[in-house]
């Protein structure tokens, strides 16, 4: 069936640094790809929305240039977050519109900058 | 805003017991309703889901109706299994559609011992 593979499921880096995270989707082609954040004890939050070809559609206070996210083709979508600090140390998971109407998501990625 | 609260977890069970995670949410309009379950190491699936009031979700054993005058869609079952040991994300949609963004609440944690 439809599977979203999301790589790397862990990730720590110093600050500074930049960090890119992939999203495949496996089976289908994903037209629009989301992107969420989810802090300790916090709720899973929509960070921006990318259709394929397009410039991303920034959700409020997501700063654009920090986060980079590239969907140049159906089944690829990545996120870069550049020059990492440690309040970006979160977990970061996509989601794809798949068959159906269905989303599907990825695993996560857990992104702990030092 | 539209918002998602859901029960603090970890949530512990033995085997055969019965579940209940509460679910509550604020919206403006007419949302749809939705229960992703994230096993370990894999993405969120949907668990179940209901699009207007009165609506009763089914999956797996698991049941959701969507309370309209109580703003409530809490997810049951009669009897969970270890197998069932996994993170529950209470979410809506507030523009009705499956599709689109989400709003999620927390999670909650399930382990269930046998």
């Amino acid at each position: 069936g439809a599977v979203v593979s999301q790589h790397p499921s862990w990730v720590i880096c110093k600050s500074g640094t930049s960090v890119k995270i992939e999203c495949r989707s496996l089976d289908f082609q994903a037209t629009t790809m989301f992107w969420y954040r989810q802090f300790p004890k916090q709720s899973l939050m929509l960070m921006a929305t990318s259709n394929e070809g397009s410039k991303a559609t920034y959700e409020q206070g997501v700063e654009k240039d920090k986060f980079l996210i590239n969907h140049a083709s159906l089944t690829l979508s990545t996120l870069t977050v550049t020059s990492a600090h440690p309040e970006d140390s979160s977990f970061y998971i996509c989601s794809g519109d798949g068959p159906n109407e269905k989303l599907f998501f990825g695993s996560g990625t857990q992104l702990s900058v030092l | 805003g539209d918002s998602v609260t859901q029960m603090e977890g970890p949530v512990t069970l033995s085997e055969e017991a019965f579940l209940t995670i509460n679910c509550t949410y604020t919206a403006t309009g007419y949302p749809s309703l939705f229960w992703y379950v994230q096993y370990p190491g894999e993405g969120l699936q949907l668990l179940l889901k209901a699009t207007k009031a009165d609506d009763k979700g089914s999956n797996k054993g698991f049941e959701a109706t969507y309370r309209k005058e109580t703003t409530s869609f809490h997810l049951e079952k009669g009897s969970v299994q270890v197998s069932d040991s996994a993170v529950y994300f209470c979410a809506l949609n507030p523009y009705g559609g499956a599709t689109n963004k989400l709003i999620f609440g927390t999670g909650t944690l399930l382990a269930v011992q046998p």
